[in-house]
Formats: structure tokens, sequence, C-alpha cells
């Protein structure tokens, strides 16, 4: 079965544009996660899906982060007027239900110019 | 901000000889995780390992859990160099439920053949 796919691998965007980024989990996974990796550093925390339902939002750094899950599978990871510090790789990561094991996409590695 | 702290930042071994990396956590858990990462298959779910449990094996992998002193290490035996990667303990909350993990810093391992 396919794992995690994420979309693109890699954007490059000018300072001031707006990026998405696209998260396709597996097929039955009710939890759907959004990390941010700087390089170097563990992942940490941005936001958290069960279903369609957004539970937990609380690590997203500003209000210019969005993220969607509307019909509770693919989920898409939206920054407005994107800054140099926004550069880091973004991962998506799934689950079933009532596991804690998550599975982990490529990751997307934006780079703000 | 990341709550977990891995020791050491980075570790460099021969072929054959054991690895062992260490965390350190802040706030009570109901169970620990290890993950790796590496450029070839992204970030992989490796060992759980619950509160209430002291030392758990899988393969090559052995976990020990010491909550009174909120530390896990990480021994990987007989190491190949496909063991290269980075190291990455995670644990969930202890209440609230499972969804917000949080991240170790990390510790890169190198595999010399």
């Amino acid at each position: 079965g396919a794992g995690v796919s994420q979309s693109p691998r890699y954007k490059v965007a000018k300072r001031g544009q707006d990026v998405a980024l696209r998260c396709d989990p597996i097929s039955g996974h009710v939890s759907l996660f959004w990390y941010q990796q700087a390089l170097g550093q563990g992942p940490e925390f941005l936001t958290y899906f069960q279903n369609e339902a957004q539970l937990d939002k609380s690590g997203l750094p500003s209000d210019r982060f969005f993220a969607e899950r509307p019909e509770g599978s693919v989920s898409t990871l939206k920054i407005q007027r994107t800054q140099q510090e926004d550069s880091a790789v973004y991962l998506c990561a799934s689950s079933g239900q009532g596991a804690y094991e998550q599975y982990f996409g490529p990751g997307t590695r934006l780079t703000v110019t | 901000s990341q709550q977990g702290e891995e020791d050491p930042q980075a570790l460099s071994i021969q072929e054959g000889e054991n690895a062992t990396m260490n965390c350190s956590y802040k706030t009570s858990i109901n169970n620990l995780q290890w993950y790796r990462q590496n450029s070839g298959r992204g970030l992989v779910h490796l060992i759980l390992i619950r509160s209430n449990e002291r030392e758990k094996h899988s393969g090559r992998l052995r976990v020990t859990l010491d909550t009174s002193k909120k530390s896990s290490s990480l021994l990987i035996t007989a190491s190949r160099a496909a063991d290269t990667a980075s190291y990455f303990c995670a644990h969930p909350p202890l209440r609230g439920g499972y969804q917000k993990v949080t991240f170790g810093t990390g510790t890169k391992l190198q595999v010399i053949p």
C-alpha cells in the first residue's frame, strides 16, 4: 500500500508569496499531523486533525499559517506572505485510530528567498 | 519549543560496534518513541516503550526507560552502515490524547564501513 505522500517535494518562494503544501495520508488513517523541521533540529508540531476536525493548532507560528482537511483525507498547509524564517522542511504524518505510531511523508522543503 | 534532548548530538562509530544514544524529557509521559531519519527513507518509527516498561527489544534495537530520571536510551547493536541516520526520541502528552508528539533534538549517528 502507498505511504504518506507530499507535494511538491521542493518549493522556492519569493518573500511575500503565498504557498500551498499538500499531504495525502495513508488511506483510512483518521489522524493527520503537520510538523515543521528546521535544519539540524527535530520536527516541531504545527497542527493536528482527526478526520476533518482540526483539534489542535497550537503549534502554528502565526496567523499566516493555515491548514485544512475538508473531507477528512487530503490536507493542505497554506502559508501566506512567506517570510525567510518560514524556510524549513514541512512534514506530514498520519496514524490510525487509537495508534501512537505515526507514518511520515518525505516532506516539502520550502526555501523563501 | 522542543522539550526533549538527545545526547550525544553526534556519534561516529565503526561498523560492527554498538551505538548508544540517550534522551531526556521534561514532562510525565505514558509512552516514549524512537524514530530514525535519513535521506533515503525519511522519518520512520522504530520502537515504542510504555511508561510501565523498563526495557524493550526489537531486532538489534534495545530501548530502556527510567521514568524516575525522565530518561531513555536506545542501543543499536552490531551497527551497519545503513544505520547512519539521525535518531529522535518523541513522546505524546500524558493527558489530552496522543496527538501532540514532542520530538527531541536528535542524535546524528555515522557508522563507518
